[in-house]
């Protein structure tokens, strides 16, 4: 049970816009920034989006990310078959002293 | 260009110590915080512990501490995590990470990960 909530799966076509949800309390999300990793298939975690909705170089602009309040959202528009993969929240936890992650959503394109 | 290569992964009877290390090159590693993440096979991400830059700080996840400890010798651009009464539940690639924010896990590079089975 992470501390952070993400829905499992997400799915979409290619082109759609799809958003995927993370929620935590005022420990985490609210008193800290939250930052979004990609993972593909095989492969190490990826930094997708930092300090809420900055994208580090190299990351499309079609990947966007939001803050409001104990919650955080990333959003994909234009979806392309190369971004099925696991995405995963974090953010700083104040009263744990450490990185809570959530759980992961597997993003499938149909 | 940034790499973070760990070693050390193997199989380890429960009970038993293991160190890992990560060795890297590309940027000042004793200007950054450092940390250990790690994921068990086919399940999520979890944190296992992070270093400040000069050692003045260290946190670790609930489930490893009292068992695991990070450190860090920048002189050889080095992180390791001896982990010591290794359990079956630690079993996982653990991730040698890069903290671009200080302290608080923007975890902007990431090692390919070294595996750690713990089995009889």
């Amino acid at each position: 049970q992470s501390v952070l909530t993400q829905p499992p799966s997400a799915s979409g076509t290619p082109g759609q816009r799809v958003t995927i949800s993370c929620s935590g309390s005022g420990s985490n999300i609210g008193a800290n920034t939250v930052n979004w990793y990609q993972q593909l298939p095989e492969t190490a975690p990826k930094l997708l989006i930092s300090t809420n909705s900055q994208r580090p170089s190299g990351v499309p602009a079609r990947f966007s990310g939001s803050k409001s309040g104990a919650s955080a959202s990333l959003a994909i528009s234009g979806l392309q078959s190369e971004d099925e993969a696991d995405y995963y929240c974090a953010a700083w936890d104040d009263s744990l002293n450490g990185v809570v992650f959530g759980g992961g959503t597997k993003l499938t394109v149909l | 260009e940034v790499r973070l290569v760990e070693s050390g992964g193997g199989l380890v009877q429960p009970g038993r110590s293991r160190r890992l290390s990560c060795t890297v090159s590309g940027f000042k590693f004793e200007d950054y915080a450092m940390h250990w993440v790690r994921q068990a096979p086919g399940k999520g991400l979890e944190w296992v512990s992070g270093i400040t830059w000069n050692s003045g700080r260290i946190a670790y996840g609930e489930s490893v501490k009292g068992r695991f400890t990070i450190s860090r010798d920048n002189a050889k651009n080095s992180l390791y995590l001896q982990m010591n009464g290794l359990r079956l539940e630690d079993t996982a690639f653990y991730y040698c990470v890069k903290d671009n924010s200080g302290w608080y896990g923007d975890f902007d590079y990431w090692g390919q990960g070294a595996l750690v089975t713990v089995s009889s």
